[in-house]
């Protein structure tokens, strides 16, 4: 079993829709988590990091854990087509917490 | 400012030969680290460094080698490349380890795209 598990996609919406991406997790010893954003034929980008479980917000992105599930979900209100691009979530794992495991990434395209 | 700089950005080569792939960093950073990405496999870790001197293995470290001799550098070899390993290999690098006491942000390169034939 992968450490981290998303939904592969691709998800395809309309411009302005709300957006709701999710992982879930297997490891409960480290509550600290990462959205990283990547643009085709980019590296990926820190987009959000959120410890333990609650929400966190950031202009148009929320990031939200609940700890009872192991779930992880980013959501993008009033999305726009320079969203368009792979969400990948994160986790610190291994001993020391010294490497970081993605999810497979989930692609996503706003329709104008 | 450059960031994390990779080169060659595209290689192709024959089953059986060997390359390195080149990470660079200007940011001073402690911890750098290879990953390949394949099409629904995600990012996945071959092996990193914690500092200057160090490496460690990740999640696919086979067919791979690394040495970080310097501390802005970190290098990738493939001794003996085989189709399998066609991907795109990421370098990334940041200050500390992720949720220490910064995000531990990961500052990706372009990517490297590699074909083996």
């Amino acid at each position: 079993q992968k450490e981290v598990e998303q939904d592969p996609g691709p998800l395809s919406v309309p411009e302005g829709a709300i957006v709701s991406l999710n992982c879930t997790y297997s490891n409960s010893a480290f509550q600290y988590f990462m959205w990283y954003r990547q643009y085709s034929r980019k590296g990926p980008e820190l987009l959000m990091y959120t410890y333990s479980s609650g929400n966190k917000e950031d202009g148009r992105f929320t990031a939200q854990v609940d700890k009872s599930s192991k779930y992880i979900s980013l959501f993008i209100r009033d999305s726009q087509p320079s969203d368009s691009a792979t969400y990948l979530c994160a986790q610190p794992t291994g001993g020391g917490y010294q490497k970081v495991t993605f999810g497979t990434g989930t692609k996503l395209q706003v329709i104008p | 400012n450059a960031g994390v700089t990779q080169t060659p950005k595209f290689r192709v080569l024959k089953t059986g030969q060997s390359m390195t792939l080149l990470c660079a960093q200007d940011m001073n950073h402690e911890y750098m680290y290879w990953y390949r990405q394949d099409p629904g496999m995600g990012l996945r870790l071959i092996h990193y460094s914690v500092g200057e001197g160090t490496t460690a293995k990740g999640e696919v470290p086979d067919g791979y080698n690394v040495s970080r001799l310097k501390k802005q550098n970190f290098l990738l070899g493939l001794e003996s490349a085989a189709p399998s390993q066609t991907s795109v290999y990421f370098c990334a690098s940041s200050y500390t380890r992720a949720g220490g006491q910064d995000t531990g942000e990961l500052f990706f390169g372009e990517g490297s795209r590699l074909t083996v034939l």
